[in-house]
């Protein structure tokens, strides 16, 4: 959708490496969702976040969303070939039903 | 079992041909939804249903019809393909306490 911009669009990094990933919103979100998704695969859920500065973590994945409630961040510490595939971000733009996505960030972890 | 099920998984079809994507869930939420996965497009909204007389259109309706024939089975129709339909179809059911989604293992339609 293009309501939810995701930055970088791919993304190669060595493993042990931190790498960050970026949800950009120009509304307010109601709740920001993210997920990962093997290759052709279905889509695995990570964490949720909903209120502005709010921040969870998960082994070593980290998520953050900002005060303003648009944009998040999804940061990988100490990157494993396990945690490659395509990680998006969805989110309820308002008060509405619609469940949009990001268009994904492609991640490549080299041993 | 798995929560989310869709059938077929895989699908090889010509132009102008009917298809049909079905789509069962045993998590007994209300809401259901039917997403397509392009390549650098992310997951985009074709349809989504709040209960079996709430039909809604998503930002790509264009080509699609939607059947929701219980409260857990919901499915995607294409009256007459096209390649440019070829993707990966996605249905979900949404959480409406945690808001999450739960997807299917997907449908991989291609369109000759």
């Amino acid at each position: 959708s293009q309501e939810l911009e995701q930055s970088p669009q791919s993304l190669i990094v060595q493993e042990g490496k931190n790498l960050t990933i970026n949800c950009t919103s120009s509304k307010t979100l109601y709740g920001l969702y993210w997920y990962k998704q093997k290759y052709g695969e279905g889509l695995i859920f990570l964490m949720m976040l909903q209120k502005g500065g709010e921040e969870k973590s998960h082994e070593k994945i980290t998520a953050k969303l900002d005060e303003k409630k648009q944009q998040s961040s999804l940061h990988i510490t100490a990157s494993q070939p396990s945690h490659a595939g395509i990680y998006l971000c969805g989110a309820v733009p308002n008060t509405g039903n619609q469940f949009y996505f990001g268009t994904g960030t492609s991640l490549t972890v080299i041993p | 079992d798995a929560d989310v099920t869709q059938t077929p998984r895989n699908r090889i079809t010509k132009t102008g041909k009917r298809i049909m994507l079905e789509c069962s869930q045993t998590k007994g939420h209300d809401r259901m939804y039917w997403y397509r996965q392009d390549p650098g497009l992310g997951l985009r909204l074709i349809y989504y249903s709040f209960d079996v007389k709430d039909i809604n259109k998503g930002e790509i309706s264009d080509g699609y019809s939607v059947s929701r024939q219980a409260q857990a089975k919901f499915s995607l129709s294409l009256e007459s393909a096209i390649p440019n339909q070829t993707a990966l179809y996605f249905c979900a059911t949404r959480d409406t306490n945690t808001g999450e989604l739960f997807f299917g293992e997907g449908s991989r339609l291609t369109v000759l």
